[in-house]
């Protein structure tokens, strides 16, 4: 079984300061992780993944996450917030590669204040 | 390349009817998935279907059915629609050998509301 916990349904930052998601997973494999954004009244876009190799991955619009596996941990970081970051981000799962289901964290809410 | 197109975009319906939302994968993927999404909630894994055939589900009773065509495009159906069944239904298409390596492309979604 995989799981996904998201902590914080909402986050609020300034405009430039440092954005810091957080999301611990649970799986009995090895995991494949992502990092999804969706703005109102849209589909999900991947930001950036996790699958083999380097931990610390980097992603589009500046954002990266490092994976810690010792911390069950793939936290979702950007040095400089921008307006446009506002969104709903969410953080998944997947194990294995035979079907296409990902688990979802219930997701975070990013407001970012002038 | 084209993305993945959902129709319709928003959807009302009564409790106890049936409802068909529609999908166009993008070009050149194979397999798709779909999710609900309820109000203040992360998507939730109904089905896949790779090449026709379903090969994974999720825990959703059998009145949520699915289909995928030869051109991928695919279709999920639900009957005797309850009011929880209010939700975003989103598609998401992938090249099944890249599923790994890339995430899914979701197309926008269709707002299903069920009254």
């Amino acid at each position: 079984a995989q799981s996904v916990t998201q902590l914080g349904s909402h986050v609020s930052v300034s405009e430039g300061a440092l954005v810091l998601l957080r999301c611990n997973y649970s799986s009995s494999v090895p995991p494949y992780l992502f990092w999804y954004v969706q703005y109102p009244n849209q589909g999900l876009q991947l930001l950036l993944k996790y699958t083999t190799g380097a931990t610390l991955v980097k992603g589009i619009n500046g954002f990266e996450a490092e994976f810690k596996k010792s911390e069950t941990s793939f936290h979702l970081t950007k040095p400089s917030a921008h307006m446009s970051d506002a969104a709903e981000y969410f953080c998944a799962v997947r194990t294995g590669t035979n079907a296409g289901k990902s688990t979802f964290g219930d997701g975070t809410t990013l407001t970012v204040k002038p | 390349e084209t993305g993945v197109t959902q129709s319709p975009t928003h959807l009302i319906k009564t409790r106890g009817q049936q409802v068909t939302l529609r999908c166009s994968s993008q070009s050149g993927h194979n397999t798709v998935s779909w999710y609900q999404q309820a109000l203040g909630q992360g998507p939730q894994f109904i089905f896949q279907y790779y090449r026709e055939e379903e090969n994974g589900r999720g825990n959703f009773p059998p009145r949520f059915s699915g289909l995928q065509f030869p051109n991928y495009s695919s279709e999920l159906n639900v009957n005797a629609l309850e009011l929880d069944d209010s939700a975003l239904y989103l598609c998401a298409s992938s090249l099944a050998l890249e599923i790994t390596n890339y995430g899914y492309t979701f197309g926008s979604g269709t707002r299903l509301t069920v009254v």
